[in-house]
C-alpha cells in the first residue's frame, strides 16, 4: 500500500535552514505529481509546493516562494523540501501529498505522510 | 486566491445522528471540490473528490453534493468514529486552498 514517510523537521533559530525528506513506497513514485502542505493551529491547512513527476515543473505558494525549494530523486523515491530563511510564521507540521492518478494535474490529495514539525524559534 | 468558508465551526450531535456540513467558495469551482476528515495527530484523510465521488475505502454513510459555489459533505448517520475535523479543499485553480474546518464533535 502507498506509505509517505516524512522527516528532518526539528527547531531551528529565524534565518536558519532546514531539508525535509519524504519517502515514498508502494506505487510508482515518477509517475506521480507531488505536493508539500503544512498545517498550523492559527492558519489551518496551506498548500505550499507542487513539483511535477518528471520533477520539471515546480509552483509554490507566494508565502515561500524564494524561500523555499521542492524537488525528487525519482531513483530514490524521495521527495524533498528545502527551507531557506526560515520566520517564526513558517512554523507548522509539514506533510508531504501524493497526487491521485498517474500524470494526474488534479491537485487533490490521494494520499498522505504523517508530517513532520518545524518550529521556527529564537 | 479562491478563499472557502466553512459553516457551522462546531457541529455537536450524537451517534446515529445526520450531520450536514456546508462548503462556500468564493467563486465558482465547478465540482473541483475535495473534502478530508481529520482526526487529532493524524494526517487529513480523504473522503470526497469530484464534489460527489467518495474515495476507496470510504462508507457510503459519506455524500457529497453540491457544485459552482455551493457544497456539503453528508454523514447519514454518525458513527463513533466519525467525530473529527472535516476540510474542504478547492483544487480547481492554483493556489489551491482549504477551508477552516468544521469540528464534529459529541453531544
Amino acid at each position: 500500500q502507498v506509505q509517505l514517510v516524512e522527516s528532518g523537521g526539528g527547531v531551528v533559530q529565524p534565518g536558519e535552514s532546514l531539508r525535509l525528506s519524504c519517502a515514498a513506497s508502494g506505487f510508482i513514485f515518477r509517475n506521480y505529481g507531488m505536493h508539500w502542505v503544512r498545517q498550523t493551529p492559527g492558519k489551518g491547512l496551506e498548500w505550499v509546493a507542487v513539483i511535477s513527476h518528471s520533477g520539471h515543473t515546480q509552483y509554490y505558494a507566494d508565502s515561500v516562494k524564494g524561500r523555499f525549494t521542492i524537488s525528487r530523486d525519482n531513483s530514490k523515491n524521495t521527495l524533498y523540501l528545502q527551507l531557506n530563511s526560515l520566520r517564526a510564521e513558517d512554523t507548522a507540521v509539514f506533510y508531504c501529498a501524493k497526487e491521485p492518478a498517474e500524470y494526474s494535474s488534479s491537485w487533490y490529495y490521494q494520499s498522505w505522510g504523517q508530517g513532520t514539525l518545524v518550529t521556527v524559534s529564537s | 486566491e479562491i478563499v472557502l468558508t466553512q459553516s457551522p465551526g462546531t457541529l455537536s450531535l450524537s451517534p446515529g445522528e445526520r450531520a450536514t456540513l456546508s462548503c462556500r467558495a468564493s467563486q465558482t469551482i465547478s465540482a473541483n471540490l475535495a473534502w478530508y476528515q481529520q482526526k487529532p495527530g493524524q494526517a487529513p484523510r480523504l473522503l470526497i473528490y469530484g464534489a460527489s465521488t467518495r474515495a476507496i475505502g470510504i462508507p457510503d454513510r459519506f455524500s457529497g453534493s453540491g457544485s459552482a459555489t455551493d457544497f456539503t459533505l453528508t454523514i447519514s448517520r454518525l458513527e463513533p468514529e466519525d467525530f473529527a475535523v472535516y476540510y474542504c479543499h478547492q483544487y480547481v485553480t492554483s493556489p489551491p486552498t482549504f477551508g477552516p474546518g468544521t469540528k464534529v464533535d459529541i453531544k
